[in-house]
């Protein structure tokens, strides 16, 4: 069965990075783009971007398109986020989830609680 | 940049009602949009894509409808369970802000 299993909680300061990792299992890696998803506390879905995982190229949204790279390893089936000078507004869990487009499955989630 | 606004903000209603809930874009999109539930503390759950087809187990009383840039999602039955956010996803990934169904 499809799962995407992604990394367990972080805390980080001010101003640091932080990467998760989403690794899937039940399909294809590189059939699927994957993309994130993020979600701070009591706000809506936010979409982060997508990577296509058979090419490696990436799609950022304009929000975040300076602090967030997104990678790939095919081997491993696992994609990556890292989000760069993070601040107490990127407090949220963020989501990756298999684009068909429509995200048919989703990671559990990694919470990233930004706290000096 | 398509924009998706839901309405309303929160539907509160009974068990065995019917819900509608709505999403419109801010310009055309065709048939490309997807609604979503979440739970507290859960993933989001795909329900509907390309407007109207159910996703993989959704039960009948779920239906989408809609095209261009106004989009419905009707649930004909309330269940316990379907009291969660409903979001509205268009095209461009971008998402709606949410319609809370709460039970009355």
């Amino acid at each position: 069965q499809v799962q995407l299993v992604q990394s367990g909680a972080e805390v980080k300061r001010p101003g640091a990075a932080v990467k998760v990792s989403c690794k899937t299992s039940g399909y294809t890696f590189t059939t699927y783009a994957m993309h994130w998803v993020r979600q701070a506390p009591g706000q809506r879905l936010e979409w982060m971007g997508l990577i296509n995982t058979a090419t490696g190229n990436t799609k950022y949204s304009q929000k975040f398109q300076d602090r967030v790279t997104f990678t790939s390893d095919t081997s491993a089936s696992t994609a990556y986020m890292e989000l760069s000078s993070l601040r107490s507004e990127d407090t949220a869990v963020y989501y990756c989830a298999r684009g068909k487009p429509e995200y048919d499955y989703w990671g559990q989630g990694t919470l990233v609680t930004v706290s000096s | 940049e398509v924009v998706v606004t839901q309405s309303p903000a929160t539907l509160s209603m009974s068990p065995g009602e019917r819900a509608t809930l709505s999403c419109r874009a801010s310009q055309s999109i065709s048939r490309n949009l997807a609604w979503y539930q979440q739970k507290p503390g859960q993933a989001p759950r795909l329900l509907i894509y390309s407007a109207s087809t159910r996703a993989t187990g959704i039960p009948v009383r779920f239906s989408g409808s809609g095209s261009g840039t106004e989009f419905t999602l009707t649930i004909s039955s309330l269940q316990s369970e379907d009291f969660a956010v409903y979001y509205c996803q268009s095209s461009n990934y971008f998402f709606g802000q949410g319609t809370k169904l709460e039970i009355k």
